[in-house]
């Protein structure tokens, strides 16, 4: 059973720029939790998604930020018209019920 | 909202040594997790422990969740042990309980 897929590992753009992070979850999990984590701290809850459904989208910025989970394919986060103060690692997590397990990030370097 | 303090925030260690790390929070809960963050910057699931001991080779946690810490044991570390040590909890309330708040991280250093 393959863990949480994350790609790309490491997504470099310049500014004003789009980025688009992808998460597949493991085979059987419904619940997908993107966070963000900046140097030197602990990961920061963004956005909560079962299959086309946006449940909890609170710890995301209201502007420029946007996720989904389509019926068919990975769940997307997508940053537009990046900026220095994106640069981060972004984490996604799956989970069938309350444990969560997270794939490997995608670094994000903001030229 | 819950509040979550890990200690100490840095841990510089021999090989073989053994280590406690240690994680606090402010309220309640029903859920706990630990996890290690390697080098490359993975995360690792390393327990589930809302309450009680668990063991897993040279790794066992406790959570005494009356008393609102958990700890994280390292019996006989490795370099390969090195990275940092989060611990997340759900945030509490009952409409966002999947939300995991996390630790600042223990930075744990294992020297050959």
């Amino acid at each position: 059973n393959a863990g949480v897929m994350q790609n790309p590992r490491h997504l470099v753009r310049r500014r004003g720029q789009e980025a688009r992070l992808r998460c597949s979850p493991m085979k059987g999990h419904s619940h997908v939790y993107w966070y963000r984590q900046l140097p030197e701290e602990g990961l920061k809850f963004m956005v909560y998604l079962q299959k086309e459904n946006i449940i909890d989208e609170s710890g995301m910025p209201k502007e420029r930020f946007s996720a989904e989970f389509p019926k068919e394919g990975p769940s997307i986060l997508r940053i537009q018209q990046v900026v220095r103060g994106d640069s981060a690692a972004y984490f996604c997590a799956s989970s069938p019920h309350n444990i969560q397990y997270f794939g490997a990030g995608t670094r994000l370097s903001v030229l | 909202g819950i509040q979550v303090e890990q200690s100490p925030p840095d841990l510089i260690l021999q090989e073989g040594a053994n280590s406690t790390l240690r994680c606090n929070f402010s309220d309640s809960v029903n859920n706990l997790q630990w996890f290690h963050q390697n080098p490359w910057g993975q995360l690792i699931n390393l327990f589930y422990i809302p309450s009680g001991t668990k063991q897993n080779g040279r790794l066992s946690a406790t959570t005494v969740a009356t008393e609102r810490y958990s700890l994280l044991y390292i019996s006989s570390s490795q370099t390969t042990d090195s990275g940092v040590y989060f611990c997340a909890v759900p945030r509490g309330d009952m409409d966002s309980n999947y939300q995991l708040i996390w630790g600042a991280g223990t930075k744990l250093i294992i020297k050959p």
